[in-house]
C-alpha cells in the first residue's frame, strides 16, 4: 500500500503570494494533521482534521488554513506569505482522530522570496 | 513552541558503538514517542512508551521513561552508517477540540562514522 503522499514536493514563493500543499492519507485512514518544520527545529503542529472536521489547531494566525475533502485528502493553505513562513511542511495520517501512532508523508519544502 | 529538548543536539559515533539520546518535556503525557528523520525528509515512527510504562525495547532500540523527571531516553546499539539521521522525541498530549497533538523536540543530529 502506498503511504502517505504531498505534493508537490518543492515550491519557491514571493511574499505576499498565496500557496496550497496537498496531502493523500494512507488508504483508510479518516484523519490528517499537519506540521511545520523550520529548519533546524523540530515539527509543530498546525491542524489536525478527521471526518472533514477540524479537531484541533496549533499557535498559527489565521493566514494558515486547511479542509479535508470527502476522500480525506487535505489541502493546507497558507495566505500573504511571509519570510518566516519558510519551512518543511508535513502531512500525516491516521486511522482514527484520536489513534497514537501517526505516519508521515515526505514533506512539501517552501521556500519564501 | 517545543515541548522540551533534546540531549545532545548532535553525536558522532564510531559504526558498531552505541548512541544514546536523551530527551525532557515539559508537562504531562499521555505517551512518548521517538521518530527518525533523513535529510529534512518525512519522519519514520520507531518507537512508542505510554505513560505507565518504564522501558521498551524494539530490535536494536531501547527506550526508557521516566515521568518523575519528565525524561526519556532512547539507546541505539551496535549503530551502522545506515542510522545517520536526526531523531526527535515527541510527547502525545491533548489539544483544544480533542485533537491528537505531537509536540515535538528540537532533535539530535547523529552520525555514524563507517
Amino acid at each position: 500500500d502506498a503511504g502517505v503522499t504531498q505534493s508537490p514536493t518543492h515550491l519557491i514563493k514571493t511574499r505576499g503570494q498565496q500557496v496550497t500543499l496537498r496531502c493523500s492519507p494512507i488508504s483508510g485512514h479518516k484523519s490528517v494533521s499537519w506540521y511545520q518544520q523550520v529548519l533546524g527545529q523540530g515539527p509543530q503542529f498546525i491542524f489536525q482534521y478527521y471526518e472533514k472536521e477540524e479537531r484541533g489547531r496549533g499557535n498559527f494566525p489565521d493566514r494558515f488554513s486547511a479542509r479535508q475533502f470527502p476522500n480525506y485528502s487535505s489541502e493546507l493553505n497558507v495566505n500573504a506569505l511571509l519570510l518566516g513562513d519558510s519551512a518543511l511542511y508535513l502531512c500525516a495520517s491516521s486511522l482514527l482522530a484520536n489513534q497514537e501512532t501517526q505516519y508521515f508523508g515526505p514533506g512539501t519544502r517552501l521556500l519564501v522570496l | 513552541s517545543q515541548q522540551g529538548e533534546e540531549d545532545p543536539q548532535a553525536l558522532s559515533i564510531q559504526e558498531g558503538e552505541n548512541a544514546t539520546m536523551n530527551c525532557s518535556y515539559k508537562t504531562s503525557i499521555n505517551n512518548l514517542q521517538w521518530y527518525r528523520q533523513n535529510s529534512g525528509r518525512g519522519l519514520v515512527h520507531l518507537i512508542l512508551i505510554r505513560s505507565n510504562e518504564r522501558e521498551k525495547h524494539s530490535g536494536r532500540l531501547r527506550v526508557t521513561l521516566d515521568t518523575s523527571k519528565k525524561s526519556s531516553s532512547l539507546l541505539i546499539t551496535a549503530s551502522r552508517a545506515a542510522d545517520t539521521a536526526s531523531y526527535f522525541c515527541a510527547t502525545d498530549g491533548i489539544s483544544s477540540g480533542s485533537a491528537r497533538q505531537l509536540t515535538f523536540g528540537s532533535g539530535t543530529q547523529l552520525t555514524v562514522l563507517p
